[in-house]
């Protein structure tokens, strides 16, 4: 069963910030948040993950929370290239599986 | 360094036949997954291997088996196919056993139709 709450669809303006919310109230202490997206007909491809401290890298930046029950996935500069679906999932590091929920449907409008 | 590959990208089966999805895990990476991803939803765990072994089945029957070899790559069987089998399926490969520390590569999927 997933983990985590996302809204099914939201847009954003080419060039805008994108910013993708995630709830995940009842995660483990042990437990990390990975962000992955799905462009049509291709696997999900790893964005960021993060433990408890906020993280960015070349793609993205995830803020967590204080208490660690949710997150935002921010693209600081969405393009049409960035439309695809964002599973955020809570997982251990000892754990053997996914739960993917059913993601953001995220469409960039030109 | 090479992603994961999986053969073939598309196939079409009828009800009740057996089928074999292959998976080549991405350099240096020792641990193999599959998902299924049915039309709209998210992917599904099926079943993952290390080390040659089964290491945690989700929620399919015994219909769906699968095999690691030495080399890491594996392979993902459906016996007796049934119309609810038409999905996406996946393999990710991760570098460190069972851990996620670095969450997993995901090839490009088998689109399996069932007719």
């Amino acid at each position: 069963d997933a983990k985590t709450t996302q809204p099914p669809s939201m847009d954003c303006a080419e060039g805008r910030a994108a910013n993708l919310p995630c709830n995940h109230s009842t995660i483990s202490g042990n437990e990390y948040v990975y962000w992955y997206r799905q462009i049509h007909s291709q696997g999900p491809q790893y964005i960021i993950h993060g433990l408890k401290n906020n993280e960015t890298n070349e793609m993205a930046s995830l803020i967590i929370t204080e208490d660690r029950k949710s997150s935002t996935l921010i693209l600081p500069h969405a393009t049409l290239r960035d439309t695809a679906v964002y599973y955020c999932i809570v997982a251990a590091l000892t754990g053997n599986q996914f739960y993917f929920g059913t993601g953001t449907s995220l469409t960039v409008i030109p | 360094e090479t992603g994961v590959t999986q053969s073939p990208t598309h196939l079409i089966k009828t009800r009740g036949q057996q089928v074999t999805l292959r998976c080549s895990s991405q350099s240096g990476h020792n641990t193999v997954s599959w998902y299924q991803q049915a039309l709209g939803q998210g992917p599904q765990f099926i079943f993952q291997y290390y080390r040659e072994e089964e290491n945690g089945r989700g929620n399919f029957p015994p219909r769906f088996s699968g095999l690691q070899f030495p080399n890491y790559s594996s392979e993902l069987n459906v016996n007796a196919l049934e119309l609810d089998d038409s999905a996406l399926y996946l393999c990710a490969s991760s570098p460190n056993g069972r851990a996620l520390r670095d969450g997993y590569t995901f090839g490009s999927g088998t689109r399996l139709t069932v007719v």
